[in-house]
């Protein structure tokens, strides 16, 4: 059975910093992308970033390029998203969601599982 | 960046009725269409795929269809546990961008 287990979250300042994990099990972690989608409260969905199975690619979304880094440990089944400076737009549920493919391009990047979410809230 | 609109933003039916969402891209997007379901303070469920194809243990109940720009969701026979609120998205190209969603409610 797929998991994905996501942690880390909890109040922050802004311009603070956070990182989340996402634990995965129940699939060949290394063999597929996972996304991190964000919903902030009352809000739609937002794809945030996604790193490859072999973390050599990643993609941000504009907002939150140059602040947010996402990586991954396959020897642990972990993938990682680091938020710097974070400001009150980024509070939201941010869940963890594994790609149906190694890769995420445009075209094959089909989510089939998703975690439970982790809120981060950013505030003073 | 390619738009993704839903049409209604909501909707009330009774148990058992057939309901239809649409969706609609800003521009071409082939087929690179997903469909998901949320329940309150719940994550998403992954429905369907490329357009038309159901994910694994999703019940054909739920059918997709659509290519370009102009796709729909039909729930056949709505049960209770079938009222949530439903997003598409396409992954069609960078950034991969998800309508308002479409709640549908109990009447």
């Amino acid at each position: 059975e797929v998991q994905l287990l996501e942690s880390g979250g909890g109040l922050v300042q802004p311009g603070g910093s956070l990182r989340l994990s996402c634990a995965a099990s129940g699939f060949t972690f290394s063999s597929y992308a996972v996304a991190w989608v964000r919903q902030a409260p009352g809000k739609g969905l937002e794809w945030a970033s996604v790193i490859t199975g072999s973390g050599s690619n990643t993609y941000y979304i504009d907002s939150v390029k140059g602040r947010f880094t996402i990586s991954r440990d396959n020897s642990k089944n972990t993938v990682y998203l680091q938020m710097n400076s974070l400001r009150a737009e980024d509070t939201a549920v941010y869940f963890c969601a594994k790609i149906a493919s190694p890769y995420c391009t445009g075209g094959s990047c089909e989510i089939d599982y998703w975690g439970q979410g982790t809120l981060v809230t950013v505030s003073s | 960046d390619i738009q993704m609109t839903q049409s209604p933003s909501s909707l009330s039916a009774s148990v058992g009725d057939r309901v239809t969402i649409t969706c609609r891209a800003s521009q071409g997007i082939n087929n690179f269409l997903a469909w998901y379901q949320q329940k309150p303070g719940k994550a998403p469920r992954s429905l369907i795929y490329a357009a038309s194809s159901l994910q694994s243990g999703v019940p054909s109940k739920f059918s997709g269809s659509g290519s370009g720009t102009d796709f729909t969701l039909t729930i056949n026979c709505l049960q209770p546990e079938d009222f949530a609120t439903y997003y598409c998205q396409q992954y069609s190209s960078y950034p991969f961008t998800f309508g308002p969603g479409t709640k549908v409610e109990i009447k």
